[in-house]
């Protein structure tokens, strides 16, 4: 069974610039979540997406958005990157919205130069 | 102040040790506990999860949680160095997002 895929793993953009991650759940789960993660804040919740709705948003600038596609698939966008975006983005799935089902991927690590 | 505090270590210890690892919280509101393991270059997988208070055992591994002093606890017995990872505590106070701590590395060594 295949697992949480992100792609790209890795990213290096310049400041000013724009970025799309993608994630593809595992086969059947619905929901999609997407966290940040930086050495000093740890996992930070960025927001979730269950049928194609947003369900909920962390506390982060409106340069960071989202979307979900019939397939469940996701993709996360930040616009005018800032040199604080460098993290490892990581999606996690799950059949339902329900944090203690998820099946995390491996993560894009974005870093901004 | 973090709503949920973690160590960050490094803890080093031998193979066959029990391992240790803690978190507070300040959010007397949390409900659902868990503990994740994340191995290098890999996304966090999850290990223990609890419902409110009390202990939960799977085979090396024993969750507590004590909610009177905001405290969780991940007990690792004869630890192996396939243990060596970042530890991870997690909690929430619905079903919805996860309040991560920022992790605690752990090296076992042979």
């Amino acid at each position: 069974k295949a697992g949480v895929t992100q792609t790209p793993r890795y990213l290096i953009k310049t400041r000013g610039q724009q970025v799309t991650l993608s994630c593809s759940p595992i086969s059947g789960h619905r929901s999609v979540s997407w966290y940040q993660q930086t050495p000093g804040q740890g996992l930070q919740f960025l927001f979730e997406y269950f049928s194609e709705t947003q369900r909920n948003k962390g506390n982060f600038p409106g340069r960071f958005s989202g979307r979900q596609f019939s397939n469940s698939r996701s993709e996360m966008n930040v616009s005018t990157l800032e040199l604080g975006d460098s993290a490892l983005y990581l999606c996690a799935s799950s059949l339902e919205p329900v944090n203690y089902g998820y099946t995390f991927g491996s993560g894009t690590r974005l870093t901004v130069v | 102040q973090k709503e949920v505090e973690q160590d960050p270590g490094p803890l080093s210890v031998p193979e066959g040790a029990i391992v240790s690892l803690n978190c507070t919280y300040s959010n007397s509101a949390f409900q659902y506990f868990m503990w994740y393991r994340q191995y290098s270059r890999k996304g966090p997988e999850l290990l223990m999860y609890t419902y409110s208070s009390g202990n939960k055992e799977d085979g090396r591994f024993t969750a507590q949680v004590d909610k009177s002093s905001k405290y969780i606890s991940l007990f690792i017995r004869d630890s192996q160095p396939s243990d060596s990872a970042t530890y991870l505590c997690a909690m929430s106070y619905n079903t919805d997002k996860l309040i991560f701590g920022t992790g605690t590395r752990l090296q076992v060594f042979p």
